[in-house]
């Protein structure tokens, strides 16, 4: 159980244009997702925790126009990133609260802006 | 397919012991291996960062080592407090950077 699937792997896409990636919890219900992003050789850092039902609350440094998450449901949410730019380029990962202390993470999505 | 275990699942120590979390994996070509601390309700915090080519880090009282080889890094805290109980985890970047697989988890308890 808890299997969160994140879609999709891997996307390519031009300057300017918005992405969107989603986050599902398959078999479980998740009020609270997180999500992350990693630039090359840096760690993961945390952008924002999103609830169902309500705004997210995005990280200090993190533009919330720019990266616009939706949890419209308890099973899905989404992060679209708005008129991407190069610098945009990073691997973003959700996961996903299951019980009361465990996060079960996607696999990611490997975003590149040309 | 990546494989990431961490030993033990939980650990209860008396404050300011020096202690020691560990993390195996089963393929060698990564690109990084980072620790994370969990708590609960909450996203996680990021520790340390190792790339592939180094063998170790270290932040304040953190240490991570890391030997590619063997397919193994470890975490050492040392003079552990009350603060430090939370969940920690270790991740696996793979070789082409498009997936971090994580470990299960050690939850770590330090008593007054």
């Amino acid at each position: 159980g808890a299997v969160v699937s994140q879609h999709p792997s891997r996307v390519i896409c031009k300057s300017g244009t918005s992405v969107k990636i989603e986050c599902r919890s398959l078999d479980f219900q998740a009020t609270t997702m997180f999500w992350y992003r990693q630039f090359p050789k840096q760690s993961l850092m945390l952008m924002a925790t999103s609830n169902e039902g309500s705004k997210a609350t995005y990280e200090q440094g993190v533009e919330k126009d720019k990266f616009l998450i939706n949890h419209a449901s308890l099973t899905l949410s989404t992060l679209t990133v708005t008129s991407a730019h190069p610098e945009d380029s990073s691997f973003y990962i959700c996961s996903a609260s299951y019980g009361a202390n465990v996060l079960t993470f996607g696999a990611g999505s490997r975003l590149t802006v040309l | 397919k990546q494989e990431v275990t961490q030993i033990p699942a939980a650990l209860s120590v008396p404050e300011g012991e020096n202690l020691v979390l560990n993390c195996s994996f089963t393929d060698s070509a990564i690109y990084n291996l980072q620790w994370f601390r969990q708590d609960p309700g909450k996203g996680l915090t990021s520790l340390l960062l190792i790339q592939s080519s180094q063998r170790e880090q270290t932040s304040g009282r953190l240490n991570a080592s890391l030997d590619k080889s063997s397919g193994r890094s470890t975490l050492y805290i040392a003079a552990s407090q009350p603060g430090d109980s939370a969940t920690y985890l270790c991740a696996v970047m793979g070789s082409s950077g498009d997936k971090l697989t994580f470990g299960t988890g050690t939850r770590l308890a330090v008593r007054p």
